[in-house]
């Protein structure tokens, strides 16, 4: 059974940088896309973008691009979520989710990571 | 982007009753060449992770409870929980996998009565 297995809770200061992760265990990793999605306080949910491990072609939503950056380690079966200089405004819980499709965007999200806590604030 | 607007936001229903969700799309999401509605409903307790329920607008994922069910093409979606339990408690969301950027609707929060 395919787990996504995201880190820890992060809080940290305005303008820092930050990296966090979401490791596969279990199935074919590199076969499948792994989304990242944002859940502000209290707030719905927000899909930011996705990435194929196998070949690292991303896809951002507008809302996100050039905010973030997502990225892949095939070999260590790992996709990433960084910030380069973090604003107040990304404090949220931060999702990695998997299209159920293999190879494809286009199916429902079936795994979901437990989710990482991200804190900004001075 | 296709924007995805659910109703209501809320709605508080006895046990045993019939909870319906809404949500409308503002394009088809009905792909014409397999005649599928790239359209999936997720459950959300507490804090939970989100969990499939549907896709392909009607298609129950498995171990989902039967009294779940989705229906709707096009544009226009429900969700609905025949006779809603306790553990039914949470906010469900519409999803549109039709086209990139990938939205969600605003979420419907289900109480017990």
């Amino acid at each position: 059974e395919v787990q996504l297995v995201q880190s820890g809770p992060e809080v940290k200061k305005p303008g820092e940088p930050l990296k966090i992760s979401c490791q596969g265990f279990g199935d074919t990793f590199a076969k499948y896309w792994i989304a990242w999605v944002r859940q502000m306080p209290g707030k719905g949910l927000e899909w930011m973008g996705i990435i194929y491990p196998s070949d690292s072609d991303t896809k951002y939503s507008p809302s996100f691009q050039g905010q973030v950056t997502i990225s892949a380690d095939k070999s260590s079966g790992t996709a990433y979520l960084q910030w380069s200089s973090l604003k107040a405004s990304d404090t949220a819980m931060y999702f990695c989710a998997r299209p159920g499709g293999r190879s494809s965007i286009y199916y429902g999200m079936d795994v979901w990571g437990q989710g990482t806590t991200v804190t900004v604030s001075s | 982007d296709i924007v995805m607007t659910q109703s209501p936001d809320s709605l508080a229903v006895s046990l045993g009753e019939r909870a319906t969700i809404n949500c409308k799309s503002s394009q088809s999401v009905l792909y014409d060449s397999n005649n599928e509605n790239y359209l999936a409903w997720y459950q959300q307790k507490a804090g939970q992770p989100p969990k499939l329920l549907i896709y392909w607008a009607s298609t129950r994922e498995f171990g989902v409870p039967d009294r779940f069910s989705g229906s709707g093409s096009g544009t226009d979606f429900t969700l609905t929980i025949s006779t809603l339990q306790a553990e039914d408690v949470a906010v469900y969301y519409c999803q549109q996998y039709y086209s990139i950027p990938l939205t969600f609707g605003g979420g419907t929060k289900v109480e017990i009565k």
